[in-house]
């Protein structure tokens, strides 16, 4: 079973360039994940989808992030414009009741931003 | 021994010895628990978890231990391996069905053949 993908892994843009990260979740698992992982600290949730809704955004910042997943499989975020302090690495996750709920994570997005 | 380091506490431990990754989790509400393993340039990954309702669960060369009185999670692996190198996080989840892990601190582990 492949597991979760994320691309692209690597990405370095200059200050207030628009960024996107894509996350193909393991196959019928309906819940989605996107965290933030900054240097030496744990990942911190940014948006959770149930199928196509997004149930949990509180930690997402709207003014410059956003994310969609449009058919309930695929998700993309997205920041615009970037800034210096949203270097980090960006993981997407995915779970499904079938598995016990437990979230299975990709090998995320390192973003520097310069 | 243990030693706190400038992001990271680290454990350095030789090969074949036991080693325990300590917690300290901060909502009481909390029912379930996880340790996860996290090698460079890699997303966590799963290892063990286990409910508010028990105090110690085993699997494979891992035991996880849970004190509810104190708030406190405790991972230990036995006869740690090289390959066992990492970054080890706990989380903590209000129930398994929602979802909403919070990460603790990471802590190094450094197994030294």
């Amino acid at each position: 079973e492949a597991g979760v993908v994320q691309s692209p892994r690597y990405k370095i843009i200059e200050k207030k360039q628009p960024v996107a990260f894509w996350c193909n979740p393991i196959s019928g698992h309906n819940t989605l994940y996107w965290y933030r992982q900054n240097l030496g600290q744990g990942p911190e949730l940014l948006i959770r989808y149930e199928n196509e809704e997004a149930v949990d955004d509180s930690q997402l910042p709207k003014d410059r992030f956003s994310a969609e997943r449009l058919k309930g499989v695929d998700s993309t975020l997205k920041i615009q414009p970037a800034e210096l302090g949203d270097s980090a690495v960006y993981l997407c996750a995915s779970s499904s009741r079938d598995y016990n709920y437990e979230q299975y994570f990709g090998p995320g997005t390192r973003l520097t931003v310069t | 021994g243990e030693s706190v380091g400038l992001h990271l506490p680290t454990l350095s431990v030789q090969e074949g010895d036991n080693s325990i990754i300590n917690c300290a989790y901060s909502n009481s509400a909390s029912d379930y628990f996880i340790w996860y393993k996290q090698e460079s340039g890699k997303g966590p990954q799963f290892i063990i978890d286990i409910r508010s309702n028990m105090d110690k669960r085993q699997g494979q060369r891992v035991t996880v231990l849970l004190n509810k009185t104190v708030k406190h999670l405790s991972l230990q692996i036995a006869a740690t391996q090289p390959g066992d190198s990492a970054v080890y996080f706990c989380a903590e989840n209000p129930s398994r069905r929602y979802s909403t892990l919070t990460f603790g601190k990471g802590t190094m582990l450094l197994v030294s053949p």
